[in-house]
């Protein structure tokens, strides 16, 4: 069945990059997203990738995408605290507003000064 | 960029009453809504998929006659929890997908049954 993984915990020191890594087993996946939720919040959209790009970046942020291995990356430069939270793998099985989402069960970032 | 807006932010209330939660997209329309449940370890489960002007599908293992959704208008869905429990205290996340974009998402309901 259609499922994604993800390391459950990662700490960083401040300043350096942090590599957030995931991998999914649906490989008709048209979009993967990046969300980042923060303490007793909700979950802000983060990136998201199309699946026939490998790489995209925007600002500190860069995805990876290895469609053969079903491996998607969240590289995160000169890391901050406040960057500390959880981030959330997730893929779109298709482009349909209707389609639901398959989630990892989140990353811990913790930056640490 | 899409804003979905969810209230309340926090309830709390007495076991065996109902508590309704909106969720409001406020500058798209959204025929479909989602309603998320996220367990003390971060897990996010899907409850239902609101669908506008229909019923709403529910994934298996959600009562929907404990979590009704009523999606009456293109930009509003609600779930109201009926005669809660202490089980039932959760965070409750709405989600919309805005033509063009990624899912957004509510800032989330923190619901505490006591």
């Amino acid at each position: 069945g259609e499922d994604v993984e993800q390391s459950l915990f990662l700490s960083v020191r401040e300043g350096d990059s942090s590599v957030i890594n995931c991998t999914y087993t649906d490989s008709s996946s048209t979009y993967l997203y990046w969300y980042k939720q923060e303490p007793g919040a909700g979950l802000q959209l983060l990136t998201y990738i199309f699946s026939n790009m490998d790489m995209k970046q925007d600002q500190r942020l860069t995805v990876l995408l290895n469609k053969k291995d079903k491996h998607l990356s969240l590289r995160i430069a000169d890391t901050q605290t406040g960057d500390s939270a959880i981030y959330f793998c997730a893929e779109s099985p298709n482009a349909g507003n209707n389609r639901k989402l398959i989630w990892g069960l989140g990353t811990s970032l913790a930056v640490n000064p | 960029g899409a804003v979905v807006s969810q209230h309340p932010s926090r309830v709390i209330c007495k076991s065996g009453t109902s508590v309704k939660i909106e969720c409001r997209s406020l500058d798209f329309q959204a025929t479909t809504m989602f309603w998320y449940r996220q367990f003390p370890k971060k897990s996010l489960m899907l409850m239902a998929t609101s669908n506008e002007g229909s019923k709403a599908t529910y994934e298996q293992g959600v009562e929907k006659d404990k979590f009704l959704i009523n999606h009456a208008s293109l930009t509003l869905s609600t779930l109201t929890v009926t005669s809660a429990h202490p089980e039932d205290s959760s965070f409750y996340i709405c989600s919309a997908r805005a033509p063009g974009s990624g899912y957004t998402f509510g800032s989330g309901t923190r619901l505490t049954v006591v």
